[in-house]
């Protein structure tokens, strides 16, 4: 089975402060993606990348970055954390495979609050 | 642009039928569903291709019109098991890889 495990379910941090989420697969998947999560408004794209090194901004970049240096891993950093940040961060990696793309697979998620 | 999905909330009694829709305003390559369980990560439930064909896990079925760019889940019989929240993700308009979700459908299924 595929795994997608992210480095912890919770997280608090203060405002201006910089914040990084881990998220790393172990099925070999080419494409990895950083969600947010907020009541209301369903999954929303922040950066996804199908390769190392290489990425492509989501719907709603601003304020992050990313960073893929080995395949398996794919981190989120928040440069200076704000309180419109806080939320639940999902990490999901899926298959190559072309257009249409394979299903992605989610970690359990990383709720962080910004004070 | 976020496809719309409707309603945005339903609740069934066990042995009952619902119909969740997904509606795009782009040409689509495809559509995918999710269902997330409270506290849970979501989890792929099926992917529907342009041409007719479908892919899918679970004895749960759905429709894609493509000429109307819009999906329906259908979810029959349902068992307490179904409660979640279902989300569908739309391919298309030259972004490879890349799924745009809807805001989900809550659905609840009481004994």
């Amino acid at each position: 089975d595929v795994k997608v495990t992210q480095s912890s379910r919770y997280l608090v941090k203060r405002t201006g402060e910089k914040v990084f989420l881990e998220c790393v697969q172990d099925m070999d998947h080419e494409n990895m993606f950083w969600y947010r999560q907020d009541p209301g408004l369903g999954l929303r794209l922040i950066y996804f990348s199908y390769d190392v090194k290489m990425k492509e901004k989501g719907d709603i970049p601003e304020g992050y970055s990313v960073s893929r240096e080995k395949k398996e891993r794919f981190s989120l950093i928040l440069e200076s954390a704000s309180t419109n940040q806080t939320s639940m961060y999902l990490c999901a990696s899926s298959s190559l495979g072309g257009v249409p793309s394979y299903e992605q697979y989610f970690g359990p998620g990383t709720r962080l609050t910004v004070t | 642009q976020q496809p719309v999905q409707s309603p945005q909330a339903v609740i069934l009694r066990e042995g009952e039928d619902a119909v969740i829709n997904c509606s795009s305003s782009k040409a689509l390559y495809s559509v995918h569903w999710y269902r997330q369980k409270h506290g849970e990560a979501p989890v792929f439930l099926m992917i529907l291709l342009k041409g007719g064909e479908q892919k899918g896990h679970e004895k749960i079925s759905a429709s894609f019109n493509e000429k109307k760019q819009q999906s329906s889940l259908y979810l029959t019989a349902s068992q307490l098991s179904y409660s979640g929240t279902y989300f569908c993700g739309t391919e298309g308009g030259g972004s490879n890889y890349k799924l745009t979700f809807g805001k989900g459908t809550l659905l609840t299924v009481n004994p």
